[in-house]
């Protein structure tokens, strides 16, 4: 089965500065790698997502890098602000007979100081 | 109603007793999932639903887990004889999606914290 594996566990930056999280994942037949955000007592929501076709996608302040030969994905923050503070999990595609699921990486604590 | 709908929003059982927990996902949603999340851990895949497929039971932690889905409508994830190790919060999401091989954004609901004695 696919199995997703994040860096940093935890990350503290200024206000201002820039912020990346790299994830990895197993199955190279996976297509599609979204982030999720969880703030503090809330449920997960979608921030961003990109799909195999593409090696880049931005968002405002949010991007996304894809490298398929590496099997390796990023998420970049820039300009953080303190409401960027959540916990940040990446997840790619486990695809079998009955369907497909995602599987999140174990997530990344991101703390923004003002 | 709009969202995933979870309950209950909160349970304390005590360690060897059933639970069952319920999961309304949104109307038209065919794809369901359930994740177990501990505390300051990550999202612990446990099964999915998708369409009239058979469940995909790969992640279930134990024989003591077990869920069922009535047609693309309400689930209902069961543990029997609940255990410490068990204490969680059960976040069910529900995705649009025609069938096999589509994948898109999960909506979860806000989630059933157990917490066993």
């Amino acid at each position: 089965g696919e199995n997703v594996e994040q860096h940093p566990s935890t990350l503290s930056v200024q206000e201002g500065d820039s912020a990346v999280i790299k994830c990895t994942y197993s199955d190279s037949a996976s297509n599609y790698f979204p982030w999720y955000k969880q703030e503090l007592g809330k449920r997960p929501q979608l921030i961003i997502d990109i799909r195999s076709n593409v090696g880049e996608k931005k968002d405002q302040r949010i991007a996304v890098t894809l490298n398929k030969t590496a099997k390796h994905f990023s998420l970049h923050i820039t300009e953080t602000q303190p409401e960027d503070s959540a916990v940040y999990f990446c997840a790619a595609i486990e695809a079998n007979q009955a369907g497909t699921a995602l599987i999140f990486g174990k997530g990344t604590t991101l703390s923004v100081s003002s | 109603g709009a969202g995933v709908s979870q309950s209950p929003s909160n349970k304390v059982t005590e360690k060897g007793k059933d639970v069952e927990l319920r999961c309304d996902p949104i109307s038209g949603h065919t794809a369901l999932y359930w994740y177990r999340q501990r505390l300051g851990q990550g999202l612990e895949f446990l099964i999915y639903f998708q369409g009239n497929s058979a469940p995909d039971k790969s992640g279930l932690p134990s024989d003591r887990f077990s869920a069922e889905r009535t047609g693309e409508s309400v689930s209902t994830l069961t543990i029997q004889r609940t255990q410490q190790e068990d204490s969680a919060v059960y976040l069910c999401a529900s995705s649009l999606g025609p069938g096999l091989g589509w994948y898109g954004e999960l909506f979860f609901g806000e989630g059933s914290r157990l917490t066993v004695l």
